[in-house]
């Protein structure tokens, strides 16, 4: 066990859905992200927050809506995805809010969307 | 047996061989490194890590190697064991983008019995 969890680990939603994902760390840390690993592709950055505060948002559509109510939770909001959506979606963690250090990650939402 | 992270994405090896896998990295700024293993269902699990001030790490059965001269990582594993098999992938760190990681596609390691 990393100290991140997330929840749900899968997750079927329809093109109409609204879900949210959410993503806890036990570790206290500073910064929090969410990635987008989809088969055969690098993980992608889709958000960072740092002290609660988002820092980056790497042009993901407005679809994809995070919410970092506290240093301890993340969560993804989403509603009218498409297909193209479906992966697994990673929370990670980083103790230092400035610098680049090791992140550790939940084991992630698997998305299917329909 | 050796393999190119980002050009061949799987590498089998017997059981009790040493595993080399090998990333290169694009960004000649990049000054701090990461080597992921991810397990089928499961999230990656740091293994490693090396800043550019240094050109090799040990940890416990693993050693990790950093060339700057030519934007090279590797990742060694010794005395492979089948709780070794997974997807392998690197990650590097730009001086002055902090927080951001780039992650390699990956390789996915295969012991054989």
């Amino acid at each position: 066990e990393t100290g991140v969890t997330q929840t749900p680990r899968h997750l079927v939603m329809g093109m109409t859905n609204k879900k949210s994902l959410k993503c806890e760390q036990h570790l206290g840390h500073n910064a929090m992200y969410w990635y987008k690993q989809s088969a055969k592709k690098p993980l992608e950055l889709m958000f960072v927050y740092s002290l609660e505060e988002r820092v980056e948002n790497n042009s993901v559509p407005s679809r994809f809506s995070p919410e970092c109510p506290n240093s301890s939770h993340l969560f993804l909001h989403l509603h009218t995805l498409q297909p193209e959506d479906s992966a697994l979606y990673l929370c990670a963690s980083s103790p230092n809010p400035q610098g680049a250090d090791e992140q550790y990650f939940g084991p992630g939402t698997r998305l299917t969307v329909t | 047996g050796e393999s190119v992270g980002l050009h061949l994405p799987t590498l089998s090896v017997q059981e009790g061989d040493n595993s080399i896998i090998n990333c290169a990295y694009s960004n000649s700024a990049s000054d701090y490194f990461i080597w992921y293993k991810q397990e089928s269902g499961k999230g990656p699990q740091f293994i490693i890590d090396i800043r550019s001030n240094m050109d090799k790490r040990q940890g416990q059965r693993v050693t990790v190697l950093l060339n700057k001269t030519v934007k090279h990582l590797s990742l060694q594993i010794a005395a492979t064991q089948p709780g070794d098999s997974a997807v392998y992938f690197c990650a590097e760190n730009m001086r002055g983008s902090a927080r951001q990681l780039t992650f390699g596609s990956g390789t996915q390691l295969t012991v054989l019995p």
